[in-house]
């Protein structure tokens, strides 16, 4: 079945460092790939997104590239904040009729001090 | 974005009794929604898939009648927790099926079974 892993965390930077928050997949087919991000108190958000091989989703300042040789869809940023501090999920989607399920990894917390 | 609703945001309850959380997309319609559980630290497990009008779809493993989800509405799916447990005491997050296949998330549901 399909399955997401990425870095545990906490990860912890200054701010303006440079991010990377790996994530690797396993999937039948060729999936989507997402990263949400959860800020305190709040419901999980889409980030960016990827539909297809060598896609580059961006947002924010973020970015992912679809790599489908290496199963991954890492997500960087050059220069973090202290408001990009929250979680941060990558997932895959799998479609079942119309409808498309989410699987997700287990989350990585990022906090970034002054 | 869309936006997404979950009533209650905390629910501590004894155990043996029912608990009701509601999932509302305030601002669109959702024939599909999704209830997710999450343990902490953790991924989002998808629990089942809600759908307007028809019984809902569990994820293996879920048992259907501890778990009970009716979609009374395009913008209304409730998720009740029969009989509440305190294996049962986790987070609950749903999301809302926009046109575009995108989910959104609500700000999830903390259940806590004395």
């Amino acid at each position: 079945g399909n399955s997401v892993t990425q870095m545990e965390g906490p990860v912890t930077l200054s701010e303006e460092a440079f991010l990377t928050i790996n994530c690797t997949y396993t999937a039948t087919g060729y999936p989507s790939l997402f990263w949400y991000v959860q800020y305190p108190g709040e419901g999980l958000q889409l980030l960016l997104k990827a539909t297809k091989a060598d896609d580059k989703g961006s947002n924010k300042g973020f970015e992912a590239t679809y790599r489908k040789e290496t199963t991954s869809f890492h997500l960087e940023k050059g220069s973090v904040q202290v408001s990009d501090s929250a979680v941060y999920f990558c997932a895959l989607s799998g479609y079942t009729g119309t409808a498309s399920k989410l699987t997700f990894g287990t989350g990585t917390r990022l906090q970034v001090t002054l | 974005g869309a936006v997404v609703s979950q009533h209650p945001s905390r629910v501590i309850c004894k155990s043996g009794t029912s608990v009701k959380i509601e999932c509302r997309s305030l601002d669109f319609q959702a024939t599909t929604m999704f209830w997710y559980r999450q343990f902490p630290k953790q991924s989002l497990m998808l629990m089942a898939t809600s759908n307007e009008g028809s019984k809902a779809t569990y994820e293996q493993g879920v048992e259907k009648d501890k778990f009970l989800i009716n979609h009374a509405s395009l913008t209304l799916s409730t998720l009740t927790v029969a009989s509440a447990h305190p294996e049962d005491s986790s987070f609950y997050i749903c999301s809302a099926l926009a046109g575009d296949n995108e989910q959104f998330f609500g700000p999830g549901t903390r259940l806590t079974v004395l």
